[in-house]
């Protein structure tokens, strides 16, 4: 299993970025994926989750309305599409799959692999 | 739904330590699993544990990482303690459409 996040960058408040995770190694499609994501100095936090089709999603309170993630099954791709980003959004960001298959088009469960992060840095 | 772990453990070089995740209340049945960030190597997953002491491990991962849980307890031993085993030490688990982590562990070795 291989993933690898791209995109990251630096960012003014308020603006957008568009952060992608390149999967290969499993059936991409057959699995839920996650964003989770680590500001400097803090411990990890989930951002957003997706079902193995797409069909479903779920996001943090405080990312609702203005982060959507969604994925890509005939490019093995998962995205993270952040919009009216704030300070408090910099962090680097992981992706990761679910441990289990996807059998009812749902999320959550352990995560058994994971990128090498992006980071994202929001600041004027 | 709430993990909560120790900020930081240390143990001398081929000594034992061993971390502690403990649920929140109304949640001693869920399992969690483990999870390694080394600031050098990236993020590992370590192993799924189960609320009987079950547990299965990630591929690679060596023999001297176990799982062990007593009540809302989860354990992660580390066992001959290695320099490489320097990292951050994280628990997660899950409902249906939500991940929860707890806020790490750092781990030294003497």
């Amino acid at each position: 299993v291989q993933l690898m996040e791209s995109g990251g960058g630096l960012v003014q408040p308020g603006g957008s970025l568009r952060v992608s995770c390149a999967a290969s190694g499993f059936t991409f499609s057959t699995f839920a994926m996650a964003w989770v994501r680590q500001a400097p100095g803090k411990g990890l936090e989930w951002v957003s989750s997706i079902s193995g089709t797409g069909g479903r999603t779920y996001d943090r309170d405080s990312v609702k309305g203005r982060f959507t993630i969604s994925r890509d099954n005939t490019k093995n791709t998962l995205y993270l599409q952040m919009n009216s980003l704030r300070a408090e959004d910099t962090a680097v960001y992981y992706c990761a799959k679910e441990g289990v298959e996807d059998r009812y088009d749902s999320s959550g469960q352990y995560l058994d692999s994971w990128g090498q992060g992006t980071l994202v840095t929001v600041s004027s | 739904l709430v993990l909560t772990q120790s900020p930081s453990a240390s143990a001398s070089l081929g000594a034992s330590v061993k971390l502690t995740c403990t649920l929140s209340s109304g949640h001693s049945h869920y399992a969690i699993a483990w999870h390694q960030f080394h600031p050098e190597k990236g993020p590992r997953y370590l192993m799924k544990l189960n609320h009987d002491g079950s547990h299965s491990k990630g591929d690679g991962i060596p023999d001297r990482f176990s799982g062990s849980s007593s009540g809302a307890e989860r354990h992660l031993t580390i066992s001959s303690l290695q320099s490489e085993d320097e990292a951050e030490y994280y628990c997660q688990t899950w409902g249906t459409g939500n991940l929860v982590f707890g806020g790490g562990t750092k781990v030294t070795a003497l």
